[in-house]
C-alpha cells in the first residue's frame, strides 16, 4: 500500500515566524488532505487537496502531484497552531486511507 | 464543528470487557470511516462503511467488528479487551460523490482499558 512520510518530526517557532512542512507520498494518490491535531485532541480539516495550490487565510498548501509531495505553509504563526498536523492519503476510492506520521509544531508567545 | 457526532467521549473499561462506539455522519454523506489512534501507533485505518455495505478494511483485529445501519449510522464493536485496546478511535464521514471524498472527523472516543 502506499507509504505517507512526513518532515520535520518537530518544530519550535517563535510567534510571528513562518514555517512549511513537508508530506511525501509514494505513489499517485486522489485524495490527500491536511489536518490539524490540537491539545485537545480535536482533527480539524485544514485542507482537502490532491492536486494544485490552496489558501486559507495565514495558511496555504501545494501538492505537486507528479513529484509526489505536498507542503503546508503556515505563515505569521500563533500560539493556537500549536499542536499536530497530519497528512493523510489514499489511491483509490476504496482502499485504505493512510496517515503520515505527523509533524509536532510548538509555537512559543 | 465538523457534524459528524460520537458517543460517548469517554469509556473507561476492564479488560475482557465489551464496548460499543457510536457514530453517526454529517447529513447526506453515505460513508463512515473509523480509525484507532494510539501513542505507539499514530493514526490507523480500520475500516469503511458505504451505504451499510463494507467498503475497504484496514488493520482491523478479529475482535473487532462495525456495521452500518440503514440510517447511516455505525457502531464499532470492541470485545476481549485489552490494556493495548487503550486509545482513541475516531469515525469520519466523507459525501457520496466518488470524485470529492474529502473526510470530516468526529470528536472521538476516549477508551481507556483497566
Amino acid at each position: 500500500g502506499i507509504q505517507v512520510e512526513q518532515s520535520p518530526p518537530d518544530l519550535i517557532l517563535q510567534e510571528g515566524a513562518n514555517s512549511t512542512l513537508r508530506c511525501n507520498f509514494s505513489d499517485s494518490v486522489n485524495n490527500l488532505q491536511w489536518f490539524h491535531q490540537n491539545p485537545w485532541g480535536q482533527l480539524i480539516n485544514l485542507f482537502y487537496i490532491p492536486s494544485g495550490t490552496k489558501q486559507n487565510g495565514r495558511l496555504s498548501a501545494t501538492t505537486v502531484a507528479t513529484e509526489r509531495y505536498s507542503l503546508l505553509y503556515i505563515s505569521s504563526s500563533q500560539t493556537t497552531d500549536s499542536g499536530v498536523y497530519f497528512c493523510a492519503a489514499r489511491q483509490n476510492y476504496g482502499q485504505n486511507f493512510v496517515f503520515g506520521p505527523g509533524t509536532r509544531l510548538s509555537v512559543l508567545p | 464543528d465538523s457534524g459528524v457526532t460520537q458517543t460517548p467521549k469517554h469509556l473507561i473499561t476492564a479488560t475482557g470487557q465489551r464496548v460499543t462506539l457510536r457514530c453517526s455522519p454529517r447529513s447526506g454523506d453515505l460513508s463512515v470511516y473509523w480509525y484507532q489512534q494510539s501513542l505507539d501507533q499514530g493514526l490507523q485505518f480500520l475500516i469503511q462503511y458505504y451505504n451499510g455495505e463494507e467498503r475497504a478494511k484496514g488493520n482491523i483485529l478479529e475482535r473487532f467488528s462495525a456495521q452500518q445501519f440503514p440510517d447511516l449510522h455505525s457502531e464499532l464493536n470492541l470485545s476481549s479487551l485489552e490494556l493495548g485496546d487503550s486509545a482513541l478511535y475516531f469515525c469520519a464521514s466523507s459525501p457520496r460523490t466518488r470524485l470529492h471524498n474529502e473526510q470530516f472527523f468526529g470528536p472521538g472516543t476516549r477508551l481507556t482499558v483497566l
